[in-house]
């Protein structure tokens, strides 16, 4: 295991159609974290789990929108009816994490994203 | 308050130069400071990072400084090479660990 998995690399989608993305962290990470990138713009948070917690959500993420990470391995993010504005590329990412104490936070290893092209 | 401001928004470098890329924040809970490097059709990629109880960090080429009463944190490239042409982010974090990105840097170093 040598870094984060996402799956399919790009989807192209009819409007009103539901999409699946797949994230595989990496396996002694706990976090895993969805994201948003648009062309030009840096990367936007939409959900983050700790283990099989999810345990923020952004306002971006409309209840169109629905993650879940089951046993705390790998993570699903579900867009249904999609819009031409759900077109960007969604990354995953994976951390490690405490939850508390001067060195809870660490960097972030990102997958190669899943390109969603909504037609 | 959860903005991450930066610039400039595209920078030009001779081979050899120095690239400097400048990042601010407000939120003074934010304690973890990364920039991260992103070649087109690749995720972001964790460059370098810092913690405020340090002004500077070095690794290789790639320097942070860091200026907490000012709350501005910059990222020095030296030497630039043209393999170093990419977008680079910074980003802030704080308790929950849930990074907050500038809105980028096209570098690119010309020969």
């Amino acid at each position: 295991d040598t870094g984060v998995s996402q799956d399919p690399r790009h989807k192209i989608t009819k409007r009103g159609q539901n999409v699946t993305f797949r994230c595989d962290p990496i396996s002694e990470h706990n976090r895993l974290y969805w994201y948003r990138q648009t062309l030009g713009q840096g990367p936007e948070f939409l959900t983050y789990f700790q283990n099989e917690a999810q345990l923020e959500k952004s306002r971006l993420l409309s209840d169109r929108f629905s993650a879940e990470r089951p046993k705390g391995s790998f993570s699903t993010l579900e867009i249904q009816r999609t819009e031409q504005g759900d077109s960007a590329m969604y990354l995953c990412a994976s951390s490690l994490g405490q939850a508390k104490g001067p060195r809870r936070n660490y960097g972030y290893t990102f997958g190669s994203g899943t390109r969603l092209t909504v037609v | 308050q959860q903005q991450v401001k930066q610039s400039p928004q595209s920078l030009i470098v001779q081979k050899g130069g120095i690239s400097i890329i400048n990042c601010a924040y407000e939120n003074t809970a934010f304690d973890y400071f990364p920039w991260y490097q992103q070649f087109p059709g690749k995720g972001p990629a964790l460059l370098i990072a810092i913690r405020p109880d340090v002004s500077e960090k070095k690794e290789g080429r790639f320097t942070i400084s860091f200026n907490k009463s000012a709350k501005q944190f910059s990222l020095h490239i030296m030497d630039s090479q043209p393999g170093d042409s990419a977008t680079y982010f910074c980003a802030a974090s704080g308790a929950t660990n849930k990074l907050i990105f500038g809105t980028g840097t096209l570098l690119a170093v010309q020969p």
